[in-house]
């Protein structure tokens, strides 16, 4: 868990301001998955990342959310003007890949509050 | 149909019993993981499985590929071990079960 890391862990918005969340992968992973917790809801898939590429992005709103992967550099999911429904718990994992072992490693979290 | 069906979905224990939670699956996977989650917690993997079986400590993973269908079992059930206890496949992408809330009374 220690090598998926995550910034900030907790963050607070105001309605209409923008939302920045960071991960950085295992060292030597090269793919990412974000997804949020709802209160009091289960864990929804958002979206899937290589470097440079979106691989899906079905569980992702289709506005104000965007989601990044550069080759030198975290992954970043972005809300732009955030709503309180926003409010939740934004988790990330990394893979080495397709086609590897199905190793996963899961970070902590960020904790977005939209007051 | 719901790609992934997990259940049940609460289930309370008397510290020492024996716990079954279970985890049945449509779609093809490269490997599925048994994730614990603790109150206001991050999310731990506990295992991941492609095939057979693995165990470590009190707990016990299973997975069936043909039957698409995984079991996480806790042996001698403690209070400590009171969390919501997650199904997640890899497959295209990563995919949740809704999660079994675990209560271990004393």
């Amino acid at each position: 868990n220690a090598g998926v890391m995550q910034n900030p862990r907790h963050l607070v918005r105001r309605r209409g301001q923008e939302a920045r969340l960071r991960c950085s992968p295992m060292k030597g992973h090269s793919h990412v998955y974000w997804y949020r917790q709802l209160p009091e809801e289960g864990l929804k898939f958002m979206v899937y990342l290589q470097k440079e590429n979106i691989i899906d992005e079905s569980g992702m709103p289709k506005e104000r959310f965007s989601a990044e992967f550069p080759k030198e550099g975290p992954s970043i999911l972005r809300i732009q003007q955030v709503v309180r429904g926003d409010s939740a718990a934004y988790f990330c994992a990394s893979s080495p890949g397709q086609g590897g072992t199905g190793e996963l490693f899961f970070g902590e979290g960020s904790r977005l509050t939209v007051l | 149909k719901n790609e992934v069906e997990q259940s049940p979905q609460n289930l309370t224990a008397q510290e020492g019993e024996f716990i079954t939670i279970n985890c049945s699956y449509s779609v093809g996977i490269s490997a599925l993981h048994w994730l614990q989650q603790h109150p206001g917690g991050g999310i731990v993997s506990l295992f991941m499985l492609s095939s057979g079986k693995k165990k470590h400590g009190r707990l016990i993973a299973t997975i069936n590929i043909q039957e698409k269908h995984s079991s996480l079992h806790i042996t001698a059930s403690h209070p400590r071990d009171s969390a919501v206890y997650i199904c997640a496949l890899l497959s295209y992408k990563l995919i949740f079960g809704t999660g079994t809330r675990l209560q271990v009374f004393p």
